[in-house]
C-alpha cells in the first residue's frame, strides 16, 4: 500500500525557517495536503493542493513539491507553531485511497 | 461557518458495535461538493482514514480495505448528520475518532473541517 515518509522531528529556533518533507512513490502525480495538530486538538488543514492555503492560515505557511517529495515550509517560526504536522494524499488507485504520513513533530527551540 | 459536532459513547465492549454520530452545521450532508469522512488516530496506527459517504445524484460510499467488512457510514438527511458503525470491535479499535468534511482539492479531497474528536476505548 501507499506509504508517505516524513522525518519524525524537526527543530528550529524562533524566527527561522522550518521545512518538513513528505516523500513517497508517485507523490509527484497526486495532490498533497498538510495538517497541523496541536496536543489534544483535531488536525487543522494548513495547505491543500500542494501549495494553496485555506483562509485564515498565515502566509508563513507554504507548500511545494519537487519530484516525489513535497515540502511544507514555515517561515519566521513562532512558538505557537510547535505541533505535529501530517501530509496526506488521495490515491484512488490504491487499496487505501486516503493515506497520511507518519507525522513530524516540530519543536521550536 | 461550518462546524461538525460529534457524539457517541466513549466505551465499547469487545465484539460489540461502535457507533458515533457527526452533526453538521453550516453545510448539508447532501451537498454535491463535499464528502463526509471518518478518521481515527491511535499511537500504533497514526492517522487512519476509515471511509466516507457523499451524494452525487445518489448516495455513495468508500471504505478503507482494513475495515471494509465491518464498517457502515450512512447519512441522515432529516437531521443533517452522518454516522459511523464499526462492528465486531477489538481492543485494536481503541482510538480517537474524528469526523471530517472532504472537499476536492487537486487530485483528491482535503479534509478542511474536523470534528472535535471522540476517544473510544474498547474494553470489557
Amino acid at each position: 500500500s501507499y506509504v508517505l515518509t516524513q522525518p519524525p522531528s524537526v527543530s528550529v529556533a524562533p524566527g527561522q525557517t522550518a521545512r518538513i518533507t513528505c516523500g513517497g512513490n508517485n507523490v509527484g502525480g497526486v495532490s498533497v495536503h498538510w495538517y497541523q495538530q496541536k496536543p489534544g486538538q483535531a488536525p487543522v488543514l494548513v495547505v491543500y493542493g500542494d501549495s494553496d492555503r485555506p483562509s485564515g492560515i498565515p502566509e508563513r505557511f507554504s507548500g511545494s513539491k519537487s519530484g516525489n517529495t513535497a515540502t511544507l515550509t514555515i517561515s519566521r517560526v513562532e512558538a505557537g507553531d510547535e505541533a505535529d504536522y501530517y501530509c496526506q494524499v488521495w490515491d484512488i488507485s490504491s487499496i487505501h485511497p486516503v493515506v497520511f504520513g507518519g507525522g513530524t513533530t516540530l519543536t521550536v527551540l | 461557518q461550518v462546524q461538525l459536532q460529534q457524539s457517541g459513547p466513549g466505551l465499547v465492549k469487545p465484539s460489540q458495535t461502535l457507533s458515533l454520530t457527526c452533526a453538521i452545521s453550516g453545510d448539508s450532508v447532501s451537498s454535491n461538493s463535499a464528502a463526509w469522512n471518518w478518521i481515527r488516530q491511535s499511537p500504533s496506527r497514526g492517522l487512519e482514514w476509515l471511509g466516507r459517504t457523499f451524494y452525487r445524484s445518489k448516495w455513495l460510499n468508500d471504505y478503507a480495505l482494513s475495515v471494509k467488512s465491518r464498517i457502515i457510514i450512512n447519512p441522515d438527511t432529516s437531521k443533517n448528520q452522518f454516522s459511523l458503525h464499526l462492528s465486531s470491535v477489538t481492543p485494536e479499535d481503541t482510538a480517537v475518532y474524528y469526523c471530517g468534511r472532504g472537499r476536492m482539492a487537486g487530485s483528491g479531497d482535503a479534509l478542511d473541517i474536523w470534528g472535535q474528536g471522540t476517544m473510544v476505548t474498547v474494553s470489557s
